[in-house]
């Protein structure tokens, strides 16, 4: 089975640009998190979706970021203006309910975002 | 609100030797879920095992095994029969109801040949 994908793997862009990251679920998942990795906050929830609703956004650090869910299967994450201080390497994982259980996130490898 | 703490940031191993990973958590739940996650440098993150805290006895899996003090919130991770391919950053985490997955800062485990 094809585990979470992510999309791209690398992303260098310039400041101010529009970034979209994109993450495919496992099949048969509902649940969809979005974290950030960075060296000085190490790994961080951004947000999480269950059934395509957003349940908990608290961590999404401000209104640059928004993310959605168009579909059962498919999330994207978007930075609109980027700043520097956006570089981070982003996971998507997801689960397979949505109820609190001991079903583990499944992580998908990770985008590398460089805001120059 | 719940914290985990790794206070290695980095430990040594000799191959073939078991080393073990600190990890204490702070939380006013009683009913929780604690992970080890293993980060190598390709980035993936991979789920090594996981204890639910009404469970007394301690998960094992393989060479990896917890010890799982809940009224200490104490959660370490044993490795044994160190192999290289177990070098990574190692990660604590925490998940209760809320369902987010609380990490701790991460252990970097170097094994030496």
């Amino acid at each position: 089975d094809a585990g979470v994908i992510q999309s791209p793997r690398h992303e260098v862009t310039e400041m101010g640009q529009e970034v979209t990251l994109r993450c495919k679920l496992i099949s048969g998942h509902n649940s969809l998190f979005w974290y950030r990795q960075t060296m000085m906050r190490g790994l961080e929830l951004l947000i999480y979706f269950n059934n395509n609703v957003p349940i908990d956004d608290s961590g999404m650090p401000e209104d640059r970021f928004s993310a959605k869910m168009p579909n059962a299967s498919f999330s994207t994450l978007k930075i609109q203006p980027s700043e520097p201080r956006d570089s981070a390497v982003y996971f998507c994982a997801s689960s397979p309910t949505g109820s609190y259980s001991n079903q583990p996130q499944h992580f998908g490898d990770g985008t590398r975002l460089s805001i120059l | 609100a719940q914290t985990v703490t790794q206070s290695q940031p980095e430990m040594s191993v000799q191959e073939a030797e078991t080393v073990t990973l600190s990890c204490t958590y702070d939380t006013s739940e009683s009913d929780y879920y604690l992970f080890w996650y293993k980060q190598p440098p390709s980035r993936q993150m991979i789920l090594v095992i996981r204890q639910e805290a009404y469970k007394q006895q301690n998960a094992t899996e393989n060479r990896f095994s917890v010890n799982f003090q809940k009224a200490a919130k104490s959660f370490s991770l044993k490795i044994s029969d160190s192999q290289l391919g177990d070098a990574a950053m190692y990660f604590c985490a925490y998940m209760d109801s809320s369902y987010k997955l609380i990490f701790g800062s991460g252990t970097r485990l170097l094994v030496r040949p």
